[in-house]
């Protein structure tokens, strides 16, 4: 299965500051996601990062909250921008491996406090 | 919208015991469906596939079944380990928006007690 690495591990901002986290991969992947985790919840989808196009959005994310890159195969970013507490949580991504189609792998996660 | 459901929410066992984790998800028409665990405050680990084709996957000590017509799995943990304790997640696949998405339960949180 794909390595998948994220940075930062683990961040704390300011309220109104932004963040961007970074995901590679060890290996060319055609489908990136983008993963929240609040606290006490379970994962909830943010944006599938397609390259060379803009990201799709689900339904309560939108671009100008969390507008995310796609430059290449191997690599993405999700900024979180003007945060607020409310933003606090794990944000991992995600990959679809083309050796096991359609079953997805996730990075180690960066948890993001904002105070 | 898709809805999953893990019961039980916690459990804790002694160690040895064998165990079952339950999924129910709202929509049959899932294309596969991952079993993942999550230690804390940590990624995902996928342990097991399981195509909308098949009935059972095995990997090791785990075994998961899939019932798609009533919208069930179940994960079979056997001979539990301490190393076991994690948050263990359901996550069905279904076709979206040019991808297959995954939707996630909120967990089944397993303690193993040497």
């Amino acid at each position: 299965s794909a390595v998948i690495s994220q940075k930062p591990s683990r961040d704390i901002c300011q309220r109104g500051t932004s963040l961007t986290i970074q995901c590679q991969v060890d290996s060319q992947v055609t489908m990136m996601f983008w993963y929240r985790q609040q606290p006490g919840q379970s994962l909830t989808l943010i944006a599938t990062a397609n390259q060379g196009s803009e990201a799709t959005y689900e339904s309560g994310f939108v671009i100008d909250k969390f507008p995310i890159s796609r430059p290449n195969l191997t690599f993405s970013t999700l900024t979180v921008s003007n945060m607020s507490p409310e933003d606090s949580s794990i944000y991992l991504c995600s990959v679809e491996d083309g050796w096991s189609p359609n079953e997805q792998f996730f990075g180690p996660g960066t948890r993001l406090t904002v105070l | 919208k898709q809805e999953v459901t893990q019961i039980p929410a916690a459990l804790s066992v002694p160690e040895g015991e064998n165990l079952v984790l339950n999924c129910s998800f709202t929509d049959s028409a899932i294309y596969n469906l991952q079993w993942f665990r999550q230690d804390p405050g940590k990624g995902l680990t996928s342990l097991l596939l399981i195509q909308s084709s098949q009935r059972e996957q095995t990997s090791g000590r785990l075994n998961a079944s899939l019932d798609k017509s009533s919208g069930r799995s179940t994960l079979y943990i056997a001979a539990s380990q301490p190393g076991d304790s994690a948050t263990y997640l359901c996550a069905p696949t279904y076709s979206g928006a040019g991808s297959y998405q995954l939707t996630f339960g909120k967990g089944t949180k397993l303690s193993v007690i040497p």
